[in-house]
């Protein structure tokens, strides 16, 4: 069964820190899909990026990058330069190509606190 | 106009009461869901469609039940409400056709139910 951890619950840093949100993954497919959502205190699910299972380079978005490691089950997230509205609940997630449903395993989120 | 709209975005019902959240969407997309979030849980799958005939069950389906009245439209039902049901819930869709560039779910906006 596929399953998402991300061991940080809260993550609190001040205003242009780097910070890095984890995520780990099990899935027995070997297709499959990798998704990063962020939920602003607004509430509403924003998505950030989705990364396929064969296609392993990592990417950045201004100042937003991703790391995808296969060999260790591995997607993380990194924010440089944090601000303020960075502030929000990431949640990463995952979807398996042979069940076809592609319904998304959540995590149980990362909250991060950006200070000013 | 948002792509995804469910009504209410809140609602407060008593216990024992049934209740209706209803989901939209304008993207076409022939996969509807509805997701549940608990604080500290993420979001875990209740139902799913891939098209008017399709419905199937996801990990938390009891004591709920849906209805795709239209490729557009998926309600979400609680028969007899439960204050264990207070929880955000949301309308995903994704699009499953050939060609399709993009998995991601796109969510609706999100309906905060409070079950006294």
């Amino acid at each position: 069964a596929q399953k998402v951890t991300q061991a940080q619950t809260e993550i609190s840093v001040v205003e242009k820190e780097d910070v890095t949100l984890d995520c780990v993954y099990e899935t027995r497919d070997t297709t499959y899909y990798l998704f990063w959502y962020k939920q602003p205190p607004s509430g509403e699910l924003v998505f950030l990026i989705r990364r396929n299972s064969f296609d392993e380079q990592n990417e950045i978005s201004g100042r937003y990058s991703w790391n995808f490691q296969k060999s260790t089950s591995s997607f993380n997230f990194t924010i440089t330069a944090s601000q303020v509205v960075d502030s929000a609940v990431y949640f990463c997630a995952l979807s398996e190509a042979s069940t076809g449903r592609r319904a998304l395993t959540f995590g149980s989120g990362t909250r991060l606190q950006v200070q000013p | 106009d948002a792509d995804v709209t469910q009504t209410p975005r809140n609602r407060i019902t008593k216990t024992g009461k049934r209740i209706m959240l209803e989901c939209s969407q304008t993207k076409g997309h022939d996969r509807m869901y509805w997701y549940r979030q608990d604080p500290g849980l993420g979001l875990r799958l209740i139902y799913y469609s891939f098209d008017v005939k399709d419905i199937n069950k996801g990990e938390i389906s009891d004591g709920y039940s849906v209805s795709r009245q239209a490729q557009a439209k998926f309600s979400l039902s609680l028969e007899s409400a439960i204050p264990n049901q207070t929880a955000l819930y949301f309308c995903a869709t994704s699009d499953s056709s050939r060609g399709a560039r993009n998995t991601e779910a796109f969510f609706g906006q999100g309906t905060r139910l409070t079950v006294v």
